[in-house]
């Protein structure tokens, strides 16, 4: 019955490479988002999306491509992986226009590139 | 500019001590809400409450106790009777709504980690 989850929970992968993780959320919610959380702990948006529409898309590197092939999932793409990348990435899903709006996070996935 | 500020980046009690954690925060937005998030060792993040900025009601869930007020734009968050399930990173965070699309955006602070030690 978990809310909003993430695979893999743990990424080890050498620079250059390719990489994906998935996020799906049995919420019913119609936003989905990535956040990145880095070695200070501190989280910052990088996309959102509303029933598969890009409406947030910070200053991320282009390396980082979303994908949303419906509203209950958004994956997220890495090209050739940097050793700045290295950080705990999280997925969070909201009902969006909703009175009462909050973000509800998946377990996150750790991402180590060496 | 931060919008969210969690001036105490470190705080250690001792067990049964009451602690507070202080959030401040900046927005020009009249309707916002306001949020605190846990965050355990173990690394997920869990919602703790949400408040409106219509509501400054302060409020009250077992040992947990949040004051809201607007005219300091804080919102401060106090444990009380503290145990060692509570050592954790505390999070709180702003949502405003972006104009240009109607999303709304959550800021973080950058997180207040509480040892309670036993």
């Amino acid at each position: 019955d978990t809310a909003v989850s993430q695979t893999p929970k743990y990424l080890v992968t050498q620079m250059g490479n390719d990489k994906s993780i998935k996020c799906e959320q049995n919420l019913g919610h119609d936003t989905m988002y990535w956040y990145k959380q880095d070695s200070k702990k501190f989280l910052k948006i990088m996309f959102s999306y509303n029933n598969k529409e890009l409406i947030i898309n910070e200053t991320v590197p282009n390396r980082f491509s979303p994908k949303s092939p419906d509203k209950a999932h958004l994956n997220l793409h890495i090209n050739s992986l940097e050793l700045g990348d290295s950080a705990v990435y999280f997925c969070a899903s909201s009902q969006e226009n909703a009175l009462v709006e909050t973000q509800y996070f998946g377990p996150g996935t750790r991402l180590l590139v060496l | 500019a931060q919008k969210v500020t969690q001036a105490q980046t470190e705080i250690s009690v001792v067990e049964k001590e009451d602690v507070t954690l202080d959030c401040v925060y900046e927005t020009r937005d009249t309707t916002y809400y306001l949020f605190w998030y846990k965050q355990p060792p173990s690394g997920e993040l869990v919602f703790l409450i949400r408040r409106n900025s219509f509501d400054e009601q302060n409020e009250i869930s077992g040992r947990y106790s949040w004051n809201f007020q607007k005219s300091t734009s804080s919102f401060n968050f106090t444990i009380t009777a503290s145990q060692v399930v509570d050592s954790a990173v505390y999070f709180c965070a702003l949502s405003e709504r972006l104009q240009e699309t109607g999303a709304n955006n959550l800021f973080f602070g950058t997180g207040t980690r509480l040892t309670v030690i036993p």
